[in-house]
């Protein structure tokens, strides 16, 4: 199994960006997905879950109205549309797989990109 | 929001000692509760779930308890690669999950 996020990058305030998360190892369309993140020198908070099928959504309400989550079971592949950023949204941001179960936790993350909003 | 607090901050020991790990959570979340490794640069690491659950491939050593609003993560004998930071992650009020302020292990 693997994850691997790419689309970070400097982000100008108000602006938008898009991450992906390209998947492989396991039948993606089987797993639920979050999107997590870390701000510099902080702990870790979720924002977004999307189900398998991609009817089931959900945000934190610190992204609530200006990201969308998203997938293409086809390719593999989770998306993270970022718009209207603020500085801060500067962090890195994971995705990882739920696993089996609701309870059972995140049992594959990536190793994160970086997103710095600044002018 | 049902908040985690982690103690202590920073646990200071020694390669082969006992790490003992404290989550506590202002509502009771029964035994949905995981804890994550993470080391900087890295993908964080799923530890225990449901309070008690090793994941797979988790070495014996890492043992999680407890229940309702008090958490403990073990780790009997520190191994170097153990080194890093763990987080309690709360699933009571899933899917709005929330994580703990972490706990850094670090050298002696």
């Amino acid at each position: 199994v693997q994850l691997l996020e790419s689309g970070g990058g400097l982000v100008q305030p108000g602006g938008s960006t898009r991450l992906s998360c390209d998947s492989s190892g396991f039948n993606f369309i089987s797993y639920s997905m979050n999107w997590f993140r870390q701000a510099p020198g902080k702990g870790l908070e979720w924002i977004s879950y999307i189900s398998g099928t991609g009817v089931t959504i959900y945000y934190a309400d610190s992204v609530k109205g200006r990201f969308t989550i998203s997938r293409d079971n086809a390719k593999g592949s989770l998306f993270l549309q970022m718009d209207n950023v603020r500085a801060d949204d500067t962090a890195v941001y994971f995705c990882a797989r739920l696993s089996g179960t609701y309870s059972g936790g995140e049992d594959y993350w990536g190793q994160g990109t970086l997103v710095a909003v600044s002018s | 929001e049902i908040v985690l607090t982690q103690s202590p901050a920073t646990l200071s020991l020694s390669p082969g000692d006992r790490a003992t790990l404290s989550c506590r959570a202002t509502q009771n979340i029964r035994t949905f509760l995981a804890w994550y490794q993470h080391k900087p640069g890295q993908a964080p690491r799923l530890l225990i779930y449901d309070a008690s659950k090793r994941a797979t491939g988790i070495p014996a050593r890492f043992s999680g308890s407890g229940s309702g609003t008090d958490f403990t993560l073990t780790i009997s004998g520190l191994e170097a690669e153990d080194f890093a930071v763990y987080y309690c992650q709360q699933r009571g009020n899933w899917p709005w999950l929330t994580f703990g302020g972490g706990t850094k292990v670090e050298i002696k």
